[in-house]
């Protein structure tokens, strides 16, 4: 059984360039949140994705932008990359019909560098 | 809004050492807690949770954390820690079951052979 999965592992771009990130959820799982941890800090939660919709929104901008597809993979848009994009982007997935007591599984993440 | 505040940003102990690692949150309501693990190289996965019932929350590898309501902390603790736990651990915090999740700064652990 194939865990969080996400691609690609690292990533260089310039200042004012656009980014693509993706990420497959574990099987079975239909929530997608993402995550931006930046050097010696912790995880910091950027959105999620729920039914192909944005569920919840943490304090980013809107260059941050996301996508759910219909097989609950999910991609996560950053536009006008600034130096401080720079960190390591984590994706969590989940299922939402399970019990009251669930887990958001982290995926290896994708280590972007903004130069 | 919610926050996670830990203690130590950077632990050194000696293996068989009994480690206790801090963490207090703000929210007044009813939350969920976690610690995650960090080890070197790999993904951040569970250590424990807590979500009802007993305070006192036994995790994998040996640990265990206790929620203490009235004092808004969620303590990590090991009675003997082995170098294999040299890793960084993050507390965390959520108000529900689809809520996101709130992070604490990380500990680093570094445990001397």
């Amino acid at each position: 059984d194939a865990g969080v999965t996400q691609s690609p592992t690292h990533l260089i771009k310039t200042r004012g360039q656009q980014v693509t990130l993706r990420c497959s959820p574990k099987s079975g799982h239909d929530t997608v949140s993402w995550y931006q941890q930046a050097l010696g800090q912790g995880p910091q939660f950027i959105f999620q994705y729920y039914e192909e919709e944005e569920r919840q929104r943490g304090n980013f901008p809107d260059r941050f932008s996301g996508h759910q597809f219909p097989n609950y993979s999910s991609e996560l848009n950053v536009n006008a990359l600034l130096l401080g994009d720079s960190a390591l982007y984590l994706c969590a997935s989940s299922w939402t019909t399970s019990g009251a007591e669930y887990e958001q599984y982290f995926g290896p993440g994708t280590r972007l560098t903004v130069t | 809004a919610q926050s996670v505040s830990q203690h130590n940003h950077h632990v050194i102990l000696s293996e068989a050492a009994s480690l206790e690692l801090g963490c207090n949150y703000s929210y007044g309501g009813t939350v969920n807690l976690f610690w995650y693990v960090q080890y070197p190289g790999q993904h951040l996965q569970l250590l424990l949770k807590y979500f009802s019932g007993d305070p006192l929350v036994k995790g994998i590898k040996g640990f265990e954390a206790e929620f203490i309501k009235s004092k808004f902390s969620f303590n990590l603790r090991k009675p003997s820690v082995q170098w294999s736990d040299t890793a960084e651990y993050f507390c965390a915090v959520n108000e529900g079951r689809d809520d996101k999740i709130i992070f604490g700064k990380g500990t680093r652990l570094h445990i001397l052979p």
